[in-house]
């Protein structure tokens, strides 16, 4: 079985300062990996993936994530914070084997100006 | 873009109640799931349906079920709702592959009374 931690459920930052939120996975098999965006009263949108290939996943909104699996995280960055990106950002895993998506509990980005 | 839709956006329902929340997607997608969302808790699965008239349970199947007759949609019924089941439900679908992204509905905010 699969599982997600998110570190910090909270995350404050300036408008123009990098953005980190921390993703740590566990999984006996290779995993596949997500991270989603939530923003208020939307259902969950899709920021990019790891499946296999390229370590280093660029998606959507200029946000990008590192897969290292001797660290076993997949954490995201954008390096400039703009108020729009103020949402809940999922991280979640799954396998080849297994149709199961496990979520981490989420992590809240508040976005000062 | 694929179009996941929850028939309703907010429902308020009394302790006791058959409830059902319907879940439409118009891309053909084989696979379809349930969740709940809780705050902390991230999305947890209550069941999954591979392909018509197929399902399967989730991490949270309890005092639900489900029904699939046709390929677009996904219903999810609460049999005797009960105030613990008070929450955000998000329906998904997604192809077939676990390396599939899923994508989500607007949620139906659920209150049992």
């Amino acid at each position: 079985a699969q599982s997600v931690t998110q570190l910090g459920s909270h995350v404050s930052v300036s408008e123009g300062a990098l953005v980190l939120l921390r993703c740590n996975y566990s999984s006996s098999v290779p995993p596949y990996l997500f991270w989603y965006v939530q923003y208020p009263n939307q259902g969950l949108q899709l920021l990019l993936k790891y499946t296999t290939g390229a370590t280093l996943v660029k998606g959507i909104n200029g946000f990008e994530a590192e897969f290292k699996k001797s660290e076993t995280s997949f954490h995201l960055t954008k390096p400039s914070a703009h108020m729009s990106d103020a949402a809940e950002y999922f991280c979640a895993v799954t396998s080849s084997n297994d149709y199961k998506l496990s979520f981490g509990a989420g992590t809240t980005v508040t976005v000062r100006a | 873009d694929v179009k996941v839709t929850q028939s309703s956006r907010y429902l308020v329902k009394r302790t006791g109640e058959k409830v059902f929340l319907e879940c439409v997607q118009d891309m053909d997608h084989e696979n379809m799931f349930w969740y709940r969302q809780d705050p902390g808790l991230g999305l947890r699965l209550i069941y999954f349906s591979y392909d018509v008239k197929m399902k399967e349970k989730g991490d949270i199947p309890e005092g639900y079920s489900v029904s699939r007759e046709k390929k677009e949609r996904f219903s999810l019924i609460l049999e005797s709702a009960s105030t613990n089941q008070t929450s955000m439900y998000l329906c998904a679908s997604s192809q077939q592959g676990s390396s599939q992204p899923q994508h989500f509905g607007d949620g139906t905010r659920l209150s049992i009374l």
